[in-house]
Parts: C-alpha cells; sequence; structure tokens
C-alpha cells in the first residue's frame, strides 16, 4: 500500500514568511508525528497526534510552530515568523496508535530552507 | 531525559568485511528499541523493533541485539547496497509515544 507522503518535498522562502507543510499518514494509522533532522543528526521530536487531537506538543522549539490535523488524517505543520535557524528536513512518520511500542512509519521529508 | 548514543559516526567497510553497529540508550523503561536505515535525501525506513534484553532480530545480512544498556547491529558479508546511515531510536515506557534518536552511524561499504 501507499506509504506516509509529504508535500512539497523542497521548500524555499525568505526570512519572516510563512510556511505550510503538509502530510498524508498511511491509510487507517491513527497516530501520527512530526519530526525535524538537521544535517549529520538524528530526527528530533516536535508534535504528536492521536486522531484529531495534538496528545504531545512538547518538542515544538516555540510558539512560531503549530500544527494541525482536522480530521484525523492529513496533517499540516505551520511556521511563522520563518528564522534561518528553521533550515532542516522535517519527517513526518505515522503508526497504528496501538499501546505497545507500534512502527513509527517515515515519509521522505520536507527540506525546508530559509533565506 | 532519554538518551541514545551511537557509534562509531562513521565506518567504512570492505564487501564481505562483517562489523557491528553499536548504539548505548538510557531510557526511564523501555518501551521498545528500534533499528532504521537512512538513505542519502530519504526518510528513514524501519528495520527492526526490540523490545527486551536477550531478544534478536534478524533480516538478511543485519542482525540487531539487545541488552540493558545497548544494542548492537551486526552486518555479516555487507555488500555496496548497504551504505547508509543506520539511526537507532528508543521509545520510553512512560507514556510518551516521542522517539528519541540517536545521530546515526554512517556505513560505506567498497566493492
Amino acid at each position: 500500500g501507499a506509504g506516509v507522503s509529504q508535500t512539497p518535498s523542497n521548500k524555499v522562502t525568505e526570512k519572516g514568511k510563512y510556511v505550510e507543510l503538509r502530510c498524508d499518514p498511511i491509510s487507517g494509522h491513527t497516530a501520527l508525528y512530526w519530526y525535524r533532522q538537521s544535517l549529520g543528526q538524528g530526527p528530533e521530536f516536535l508534535i504528536y497526534f492521536q486522531g484529531t487531537g495534538a496528545a504531545d506538543d512538547s518538542g515544538l522549539p516555540n510558539d512560531r510552530f503549530f500544527a494541525v490535523r482536522p480530521e484525523g488524517s492529513v496533517s499540516t505543520l505551520k511556521i511563522q515568523r520563518t528564522e534561518r535557524g528553521d533550515s532542516a528536513v522535517y519527517l513526518c512518520a505515522s503508526s497504528l496508535g496501538g499501546t505497545g511500542a507500534d512502527t513509527q512509519y517515515f515519509g521522505p521529508g520536507t527540506r525546508l530552507t530559509v533565506l | 531525559e532519554d538518551q541514545v548514543t551511537q557509534s562509531p559516526e562513521a565506518l567504512r567497510l570492505q564487501e564481505g568485511e562483517s562489523s557491528s553497529l553499536n548504539c548505548s540508550y538510557t531510557v526511564s523503561g523501555l518501551r521498545g528499541l528500534f533499528w532504521y536505515r537512512q538513505d542519502p535525501g530519504k526518510g528513514p525506513e524501519f528495520l527492526f523493533t526490540l523490545y527486551s534484553a536477550g531478544e534478536e532480530k534478524e533480516k538478511e545480512r543485519l542482525k540487531a541485539t539487545l541488552t540493558k544498556k545497548e544494542s548492537f547491529l551486526h552486518i555479516t558479508a555487507p555488500k555496496p547496497e548497504d551504505s547508509a546511515t543506520y539511526l537507532c531510536a528508543v521509545q520510553a515506557a512512560t507514556g510518551r509515544r516521542a522517539l528519541t534518536f540517536g545521530s546515526g552511524t554512517r556505513l560505506q561499504v567498497q566493492p
């Protein structure tokens, strides 16, 4: 079946602009995660949704970052007043959302460059 | 705070030369330890989940093992197509679902 998809694959923006990154999870997966990966580092957690609600947003770096998942499927990560330090690859993952250590499957990522 | 440390940072092998990658972790109760493979420009690809000390899992030339403090990814007779970054991550048993990742080991297998 289809995996996690993310759009756009690349986004170049100017400092101070607003950007939206989209994630389509695997069909039937109730849990959705956003991570951010800088060059040479492992992914860092941003936010986790179970269904429509943000169950854990402890990884969001500041209030410029916001994410929604209004219908419990597609999610959008929104970044306001972008800064050069926001440049990274933004990864989305989804899982079945069970009580055990359910596997998170990752999308290809969106590479964000803030000039 | 959960922590994951991977070593070495980079490893260069000749085709057929077996080796092991290390993942040391500290976590407040382990729900699961995950191994992923990541190719340049791609997202992490799931390899294994390990749940408790003593557990082992195999897939083709890869074998993952787990103790109470570390995990090893053993690569037997690697091929050039095994070249990638291998990421280790833990999920705590506290109810928090986020994965904590190490920085990865960049593996290059030369023909």
